[in-house]
């Protein structure tokens, strides 16, 4: 079984602010992780993906991200927020890599100006 | 032109309607998938393809039906719409390495979602 909790609905930061989203996972193998990103009216794009190399993931528009398995956490941070960041983010889990993907909740990012 | 096109964007019907939602996708991929998005639960897996013939529930299937009718097209019907259907639709695909030996990336391609209201 696997399962992904995203810590936090919403979460408000300034503009130039630290960006930290929480993920944290269940996964009885090995897990493949990812963020994805959504923007108003569209789908999912994906920011950065975890797949059992480097721990620290470095993805797109300048977000990273630190798989920990002792905490099995894998939170997405960014060092300073801009307001194009405002969006959705949603972690996402694959255990073994079998390809089916079971997303947490989401994280509403509001960036304030 | 988009990778992963789903047809209708939005869509208002009413209780007791048939409704199907199409998805197409030009990445070559083997896999698609159908989720729904609902505020405050994320997306959930309705159903899953892994190529033309294997075809698998996910999580919540109950009241929804897929048909693959080839590598690029796979399409959701609601047989009989009911308003708690009421949703955001994505389509997805997943690339498979299958014999050729290279290592999948994983990644999902989503598309641009059908918003549909069931009165």
């Amino acid at each position: 079984a696997q399962s992904v909790t995203q810590l936090g609905s919403h979460v408000s930061v300034s503009e130039g602010a630290l960006v930290l989203l929480r993920c944290n996972y269940s996964s009885s193998v090995p897990p493949y992780l990812f963020w994805y990103v959504q923007y108003p009216n569209q789908g999912l794009q994906l920011l950065l993906k975890y797949t059992s190399a480097a721990t620290l993931v470095k993805g797109i528009n300048g977000f990273e991200a630190e798989f920990k398995k002792s905490e099995t956490s894998f939170h997405l941070t960014k060092p300073s927020a801009h307001m194009s960041d405002a969006a959705e983010y949603f972690c996402a889990v694959d255990s073994g890599g079998y390809q089916k993907v079971t997303f947490g909740t989401g994280t509403k990012l509001q960036v304030i100006p | 032109d988009a990778d992963v096109t789903q047809t209708p964007r939005n869509r208002i019907t009413k209780t007791g309607k048939r409704i199907m939602l199409e998805c197409s996708q030009t990445k070559g991929h083997d896999r698609m998938y159908w989720y729904r998005q609902d505020p405050g639960l994320g997306l959930r897996l309705i159903y899953y393809s892994f190529d033309v013939k294997d075809i698998n529930k996910g999580e919540i299937s109950d009241g929804y039906s897929v048909s693959r009718q080839a590598q690029a097209k796979f399409s959701l019907s609601l047989e009989s719409a009911i308003p708690n259907q009421t949703a955001l639709y994505f389509c997805a695909t997943s690339e498979y390495s299958g014999t050729s030996g290279l290592k999948p990336s994983n990644e999902q391609f989503f598309g641009p979602g059908t918003r549909l209201t069931v009165l």
